[in-house]
């Protein structure tokens, strides 16, 4: 079954305090990216991933970290987290190419007090 | 520049039809999509256009797509309660970023019986 996961789902901290939210894909798709929701807001992209070591800042990525080490893992690392960051965070995949659909990983809602 | 922008909530009776609006800026924009967010979910794919169409039909969803005016429109006919859900646009651009997508804010549709 074509997969996109996220751990955690839920994640409460503390400001300052290292944390990484994993987006694992098992359809050996090339592009992977990162969202944030906001009520209002709609979606906006952190980052993006070509392919395995091409990584890019999307439209608000002030403040996190990504890395591409394999092509089927995409974390999303916030050095030290600020209540400004507390959203739904979503990764999604999709094979290379414009036309290609993409699919969305459940989300993780992180609140940062 | 890029800006989508919808209307925040719509409400409908069981059994009409509900329409919902987007008004994008990029003329460049190359796929419009349509994505639906039921509760604690992430985003599922509902139906996309390409950009030199006007129109697609899928069962009880239609899109039509005026270029002139930047305007798509998602029309669910026959609306059931199980459609309540926010519906999110995209637009996605050629760009560097390749499958970059440009979400508006969302629309929270609220069936009623």
């Amino acid at each position: 079954e074509a997969q996109v996961t996220q751990n955690p789902r839920y994640l409460i901290t503390v400001t300052g305090k290292k944390l990484t939210v994993t987006c694992s894909q098992n359809m050996n798709h090339e592009y992977m990216s990162w969202y944030r929701q906001d009520p209002g807001l709609g979606l906006r992209q952190i980052y993006y991933s070509m392919n395995v070591e091409v990584t890019d800042k999307g439209d608000v990525p002030e403040g996190y970290k990504v890395s591409r080490k394999e092509k089927r893992n995409f974390p999303l690392i916030l050095e030290s987290p600020s209540p400004n960051q507390t959203s739904l965070y979503f990764c999604a995949t999709s094979r290379a190419g414009i036309s290609y659909e993409q699919y969305f990983g459940p989300g993780t809602r992180l609140t940062v007090t | 520049g890029e800006d989508v922008e919808q209307s925040l909530f719509l409400s409908v009776r069981e059994g009409d039809s509900s329409v919902i609006n987007c008004t994008y800026t990029d003329s460049s924009s190359t796929y419009l999509y349509w994505y639906k967010q039921e509760p604690g979910a992430g985003l599922q794919l509902l139906t996309y256009i390409f950009s030199n169409m006007d129109m697609k039909q899928d069962q009880r969803l239609t899109v039509l797509l005026n270029k002139k005016d930047k305007h798509l429109s998602l029309r669910i006919a026959d609306t059931q309660t199980g459609d309540s859900a926010i519906y999110f646009c995209a637009e996605s651009l050629r760009t560097g970023g390749g499958n970059k997508l440009t979400f508006g804010t969302g629309t929270q549709l609220k069936v009623e019986l």
